[in-house]
């Protein structure tokens, strides 16, 4: 399958850490990336490759993967990280690019 | 400072075809490294590729649309163009445009690092 599957909804307290996972065969060969997006504005990259943040991203976001599973931790999740969540890779077959369900993020 | 931005109707009629562009600046469309995806996503739903072009002018598409888009690009003008036949309602969507980025040598990776603001489109008679 060239698909990537991601929970639709995540909540987290205050200050606490969350981990939002994204699963799909292709994971096991390409890395998956990550993007936010807040309502009405497009999709910002916060994780891409192994474990890469762009530049004015906060550290407190990080990746991880482990066979076809692909992980965005957020440690100390603060109020404005509340967004949709999405990953992407490549498919299956290299020539295409897939994007997950999205995962809503709630802080609580 | 890298822009991209998305440009093209408001509204388009059932069975006509749509024409986007997106305009970049701050990169080369010819740099290696580098290419432009069209992306787009229905209201409240999921994000969707649709099609690539990659610097030395391949293209791809997405396999279930593939009959209906075609991407291209005019370098003099830094401009990349989608155009999709046979609207339909259910392609009402915002579309976007992202640079691609590739990054490494021994096993490369991409990534969108970044999108245009979006145009939305509604698709209706």
């Amino acid at each position: 399958s060239s698909e990537l599957t991601q929970d639709p909804a995540v909540s987290v307290a205050l200050g606490q850490t969350v981990s939002i996972t994204c699963r799909g065969d292709s994971l096991r060969t390409y890395y998956a990336n990550w993007y936010q997006q807040k309502p009405g504005q497009a999709p910002v990259l916060v994780i891409y490759g192994k474990n890469n943040r762009p530049s004015g991203i906060p550290d407190r976001f990080s990746g991880s993967s482990s066979g076809n599973i692909a992980s965005l931790t957020i440690t100390g999740a603060q109020a404005e990280d509340e967004a949709d969540f999405y990953c992407n890779s490549r498919d299956n077959s290299g020539n295409h690019w897939v994007f997950g369900g999205g995962t809503k993020l709630t802080v609580l | 400072q890298v822009t991209l931005k998305e440009s093209g109707p408001v509204l388009v009629k059932p069975t006509e075809t749509l024409t986007l562009t997106c305009s970049v600046s701050g990169f080369s469309l010819s740099n290696a490294r580098m290419g432009v995806s069209w992306i787009r996503q229905p209201p409240g739903k999921a994000l969707e590729w649709l099609a690539h072009i990659f610097s030395n002018d391949e293209k791809s598409y997405s396999t279930s649309l593939k009959s209906r888009v075609t991407i291209s690009r005019d370098t003099s003008k830094s401009q990349v163009v989608l155009k999709m036949t046979n609207m339909d309602p259910v392609d009402t969507a915002t579309y976007y445009c992202a640079r691609m980025t590739i990054w490494g040598s021994y096993r490369p990776f991409d990534a969108f690092d970044i999108w245009g603001q979006g145009t939305v489109l509604t698709v209706s008679s």
